[in-house]
């Protein structure tokens, strides 16, 4: 499968720490994204970093990508309650052109 | 801008029936997409139209198919349907299509098969 995986399946942390989860996939990309869903909802747009750049940065989170090791990983810093989420990096791969979705990640921030 | 609409939000319908589902991308995107997002698949992509022509197609059977209006608007079909469509649908919308790939989302109609 073309499918992301990622890791870890759960977090849960405590307000203002943070939290940082992890993606991996398996073919050559064009793009990486992370998407936020809150329960039973649209999916929304957090990042895009393109598969020539190494971190991205966003208000408090902070993406890292590694082509090499075909991987990706998103910090939340100084997680707050309403980060509390699905998150999922999403890819585009090269001749391909479709948003292929990880799992997700279910991140709970306890107050 | 509008955010992307999709109608219903939600169905519930009998095995063997069909159900149309609708979405409304943000205004000028032209590409729009369809996933479908069940706790044992995940999300999954179904196809996506660009200027009325399906450009690209998921792995689904042909029971399921979609159409794309002048306007850009776009319709997704499921016919005969399975006690296994139960989901949610999630509708995107893109600028363009191609790279880069960002994806609006609308807030998905949620299908129930009994």
């Amino acid at each position: 499968s073309q499918q992301g995986e990622e890791d870890p399946q759960a977090l849960s942390i405590q307000e203002g720490e943070n939290a940082t989860m992890n993606c991996s996939y398996k073919t050559s990309i064009n793009n990486l994204q992370w998407y936020r869903q809150n329960s039973g909802r649209g999916l929304v747009h957090l990042i895009l970093i393109r598969s020539n750049e190494r971190e991205k940065h966003s208000g408090r989170l902070r993406v890292t990508l590694d082509t090499s090791k075909k991987s990706s990983s998103l910090l939340i810093t100084a997680s707050r309650a309403a980060d509390t989420a699905s998150y999922f990096c999403a890819t585009d791969f090269q001749g391909a052109q479709k948003l292929v979705f990880g799992q997700g990640t279910r991140l709970t921030i306890n107050p | 801008k509008a955010g992307v609409t999709q109608t219903p939000r939600y169905l519930i319908k009998t095995r063997g029936q069909q159900v149309t589902l609708s979405c409304s991308p943000i205004s000028g995107h032209r590409s729009v997409s369809w996933y479908q997002q069940t706790p044992g698949q995940g999300l999954q992509f179904l196809f996506e139209y660009f200027s009325e022509t399906q450009r690209n197609k998921g792995n689904f059977p042909g029971r399921f198919s979609g159409r794309q209006f002048s306007n850009s608007r776009s319709e997704m079909n499921v016919s005969t349907l399975e006690l296994g469509d139960s989901a949610l649908y999630l509708c995107a919308s893109s600028p363009l299509s191609g790279n880069p790939y960002e994806q609006y989302f609308g807030p998905g109609t949620r299908l129930t098969v009994t």
